[in-house]
């Protein structure tokens, strides 16, 4: 069956950074899109970023572009972000969610909770 | 922006009774929409894509139905294991996408 796992969240300083990892397992993982999606209490569920099947392109939040970068590694069926200039509004549970049937999300980690704080 | 607005915001209902959870776009979507359920403490869970397609394992209970800016999401009868919060999400300009804020639905 289809198995997320996302690791690397943590309690971080505003301006630091932050690599989550999530490893895939169950499915081709080289033939589905990937997200990142956020939630906080305040904001509800946003998605943070996507990446094509194939790593050659992506796409962002406004307010994460040129902080965030996502990436993916097909070979071993890891999905990655990096996060970089951490602010107070970042601190989130990140999910990490597969593309599915009619370009919605059919499959989601457990998630993992960044918090941004001094 | 494609914005999502979801209402009401909370339905206290009883097991057994019939539930109707509305989303509207502002602008038309076609029928780009999807429906997850989150119990607390879980990740969602689709329930519902291209807005009347039910994702694998779904009971037909759940019924989606709408296109272009209105859409419903109707649970026939509902069960224990159905109280929780429900979200809207369009995927008519990806790669943008964008949820509602949201649906709690409580146990009356």
């Amino acid at each position: 069956q289809v198995q997320l796992g996302e690791s690397g969240g943590g309690v971080v300083r505003p301006g630091t950074s932050l690599r989550l990892s999530c490893a895939a397992s169950g499915f081709t993982f080289g033939n589905y899109a990937m997200h990142w999606v956020r939630q906080t209490p305040g904001k509800g569920l946003e998605r943070v970023a996507v990446i094509w099947f194939d790593g050659r392109k992506s796409s962002y939040l406004e307010s994460v572009k040129g902080r965030f970068t996502i990436s993916r590694d097909n070979a071993n069926g890891r999905l990655y972000l990096q996060m970089n200039s951490l602010r107070d509004e970042d601190t989130a549970v990140y999910y990490c969610a597969r593309e599915g049937s009619g370009t919605s999300i059919d499959h989601w980690g457990q998630g993992t909770l960044v918090i941004v704080s001094s | 922006e494609i914005l999502l607005t979801q209402s009401p915001a909370t339905l206290s209902l009883s097991p057994g009774e019939g539930a109707t959870l509305s989303c509207r776009a502002n602008q038309s979507i076609s029928n780009f929409l999807a429906w997850y359920q989150q119990k607390p403490g879980q990740a969602p869970r689709l329930l519902i894509f291209d807005a009347s397609n039910r994702a694998a394992g779904i009971p037909p209970r759940f019924r989606g139905r709408g296109s272009g800016t209105d859409f419903t999401l109707t649970i026939s009868s509902l069960e224990p294991e159905d109280f929780a919060v429900y979200y809207c999400q369009q995927r008519s300009d990806w790669p943008k996408i964008t949820f509602g804020q949201g649906t709690r639905l409580d146990i009356k």
